[in-house]
């Protein structure tokens, strides 16, 4: 599968616990998008990379989220301190840098349920 | 700031009943603008896309979108809807300048009965 992949498909935690989500991309996609999509609302803007470079956060990016993307390829999206309202979906998303239309290609997402 | 408008959110119609959604952005720079849509328990697939030329663009299944500059919209049409189409559907758009996020609707959640 050359697709976006996302990984766990599904957490469900206790409130005040730290989880972490991997996305990897498609192999060729230089830039890294992470959103996140509440139940009735379309997905938000969270952060993107291009290449290991965080190049912009979304102010819904509070202290308790951080990105990674440390060689160009994989993602990490942790969130400490777990929070009933950070329960959503967690999508990711790759492009190409050059491509003339920036269509974004997204994974199948990771459901995280706060307890 | 920049948003996009999906004006109905439910809708229902009766397989073979012709289907427009509404899509209006405020932003009055270049964009792309795209559908995208999300089966029920699958992830977000894109329909159809416009970037530049032709503003009638005709996407998978059928269906097509038109760009009407000068109303900042991009409805998404199809002729003939199928129970197969029942899914949720997203308009979203990118600014060509600045950043290359993408700045989503809140949906339209289309039910076709059989």
């Amino acid at each position: 599968d050359t697709g976006v992949s996302q990984d766990p498909r599904h957490k469900i935690t206790k409130r005040g616990q730290n989880v972490t989500f991997r996305c990897d991309p498609i192999s060729e996609h230089n830039r890294l998008y992470w959103y996140r999509q509440t139940l009735g609302q379309g997905p938000e803007f969270l952060t993107y990379f291009q290449n290991e470079a965080q190049l912009e956060k979304s102010r819904l990016l509070s202290d308790r989220f951080s990105a990674e993307r440390p060689k160009g390829s994989f993602s990490t999206l942790e969130i400490q301190r777990t929070e009933q309202g950070d329960s959503a979906m967690y999508l990711c998303a790759s492009s190409l840098a050059l491509a003339e239309n920036n269509e974004q290609f997204f994974g199948p997402g990771t459901r995280l349920t706060v307890l | 700031a920049q948003s996009v408008s999906q004006h109905n959110h439910h809708v229902i119609l009766s397989e073979a009943a012709s289907l427009e959604l509404g899509c209006n952005y405020s932003y009055g720079g270049t964009v792309n603008l795209f559908w995208y849509v999300q089966y029920p328990g699958q992830h977000l697939q894109l329909l159809l896309k416009y970037f530049s030329g032709d503003p009638l663009v005709k996407g998978i299944k059928g269906f097509e979108a038109e760009f009407i500059k000068s109303k900042f919209s991009f409805n998404l049409r199809k002729p003939s809807v199928q129970w197969s189409d029942t899914a949720e559907y997203f308009c979203a758009v990118i600014l060509t300048s600045g950043t290359y996020k993408y700045i989503f609707g809140t949906g339209t959640r289309l039910k076709v009965l059989a």
